[in-house]
């Protein structure tokens, strides 16, 4: 079966950092691109990031670009996404997911990152 | 960044009606439409990919049609279980890109 489970949400001060990891399991990671997506409680989605297979390229929001680093560990099957210099509109679920080049296949089922002071 | 415009942005309709749910991207993006449902508190699930294929295991009364700028979710015959949000997202270039959303509540 193929599942995606999110990690490493949680309760940070801004200005923080978190590190959310992202474990592939039931398919090979290195054979999609993958995203990050986020989205505000009660509000839409709104795509964060992307890295291609071999981790080589990589694209952000213009919101998050600088701040946040997103990579993967193909060997572990595991996508990351390291959050720098955290602010109160970061507050949201996140979601990693799998895209072929087509559409969003596979997510997993989000992790709640919470900036408050 | 190319702009999605869903409409409406919200609709009540009864179980056995036919709802259209139209998305407008802000430039051609040929047939990169995708379709998500998403359920309170659950994950998105793809529905429709390149603007009119179906996913594998989702029920034939979901269709999507369109290609350019305009495009259009169908579902033929409203069943219980649809009453979700649904957002339309291209994939023609990064930034990925979705809609709105559109809100399916029970009439």
């Amino acid at each position: 079966e193929v599942q995606l489970v999110e990690s490493g949400g949680d309760l940070v001060q801004p200005g923080g950092s978190l590190r959310l990891s992202c474990a592939a399991s039931g398919f090979t990671l290195s054979s999609y691109w993958m995203h990050w997506v986020r989205q505000v409680a009660g509000k839409g989605l709104v795509w964060v990031s992307r890295i291609n297979n071999d981790g080589n390229t990589t694209n952000y929001a213009d919101s998050v670009k600088g701040r946040f680093t997103i990579s993967r560990d193909n060997a572990k099957n595991t996508l990351y996404l390291q959050m720098n210099s955290l602010r109160v509109e970061d507050t949201a679920v996140y979601y990693c997911a799998t895209e072929d080049g087509r559409a969003f296949q596979h997510w997993g089922q989000g992790t709640l990152v919470t900036v408050s002071s | 960044d190319i702009q999605m415009t869903q409409s409406p942005l919200s609709l009540s309709a009864s179980v056995g009606d036919r709802v259209s749910i139209t998305c407008r991207a802000s430039q051609s993006i040929s047939s990169y439409l995708n379709w998500y449902q998403q359920k309170p508190g659950k994950a998105p699930k793809l529905l429709i990919y390149g603007a009119s294929s179906l996913q594998t295991g989702v029920p034939s009364r979901f269709s999507g049609s369109g290609s350019g700028t305009d495009f259009t979710l169908t579902i033929s015959s409203l069943q219980p279980e649809d009453f979700a949000t649904y957002y339309c997202q291209q994939s023609y270039t990064t930034p990925r890109t979705f809609g709105q959303g559109t809100k399916v509540d029970i009439k």
